[in-house]
């Protein structure tokens, strides 16, 4: 069964700050892994899917890469802004019918 | 970018009654929808996948019976909580999956609160 899990559950930087958020999962036969934003009492933001073949996807300040063989995966912020406060949660698809599997989350604070 | 809603947003319903919950594309096709569940300060749980014009599949654990979900169109999906009790309060959100380019669209939440 697979399972994902986030490293570290929460996080506060300064703004400015370069961070890396974790996520591991036990099953490493994925079909695509996804980095989403979640704000307070709100639905998801796709930020980045990475699919199986790939080993990073980037869209402005934000860098996911994805090492299938550890079952790993990291989502990097460059200068990070209090506008990036949320949970980012990272998810796991192990087929192409889009069932995800979530991790917990990462609560991150980006303090001005 | 593809929309999906959900109706109602919030909803506070007594013990015993149902709640129906509307998860709706409205600009693409789906023939696939997710329902998934979430708790306080926890992580998003995948209840079941529905599929257009078919029964639902449901995740262990998940009482078929309590969550009636029903794929009716392309466009929409419904998730009736049936004979609510407190313990079911939580933020239902939706996804449903382009059924031409296969991307995934999160809905914005339903916030249940059964007293």
């Amino acid at each position: 069964k697979q399972e994902v899990t986030q490293i570290p559950a929460a996080l506060s930087v300064p703004e400015g700050e370069n961070l890396v958020l974790n996520c591991s999962f036990t099953d490493s036969a994925i079909y695509n892994l996804q980095w989403f934003r979640q704000d307070p009492g709100k639905g998801l933001t796709s930020l980045l899917l990475i699919q199986s073949s790939q080993r990073e996807q980037t869209s402005g300040r934000l860098n996911a890469s994805l090492d299938k063989s550890s079952g790993r995966s990291t989502l990097y912020i460059a200068a990070s802004q209090p506008g990036d406060s949320a949970t980012y949660l990272c998810a796991v698809s192990s087929s192409n019918t889009g069932k995800l599997i979530f991790g917990q989350g990462t609560t991150l604070q980006v303090k001005p | 970018g593809a929309v999906v809603s959900q109706h109602p947003s919030w909803v506070i319903c007594k013990s015993g009654t149902s709640v129906k919950i509307e998860c709706r594309s409205l600009d693409f096709q789906a023939t696939t929808m997710f329902w998934y569940r979430q708790f306080p300060k926890q992580s998003l749980m995948l209840m079941a996948t529905s599929n257009e014009g078919s029964k639902a599949t449901y995740e262990q654990g998940v009482e078929k019976d309590k969550f009636l979900i029903n794929h009716a169109s392309l466009t929409l999906s419904t998730l009736t909580v049936t004979s609510a009790h407190p313990e079911d309060s939580s933020f239902y959100i939706c996804s449903a999956k382009d059924r031409v380019f296969s991307e995934q669209y999160f809905g914005p939440g339903t916030r249940l609160t059964v007293t």
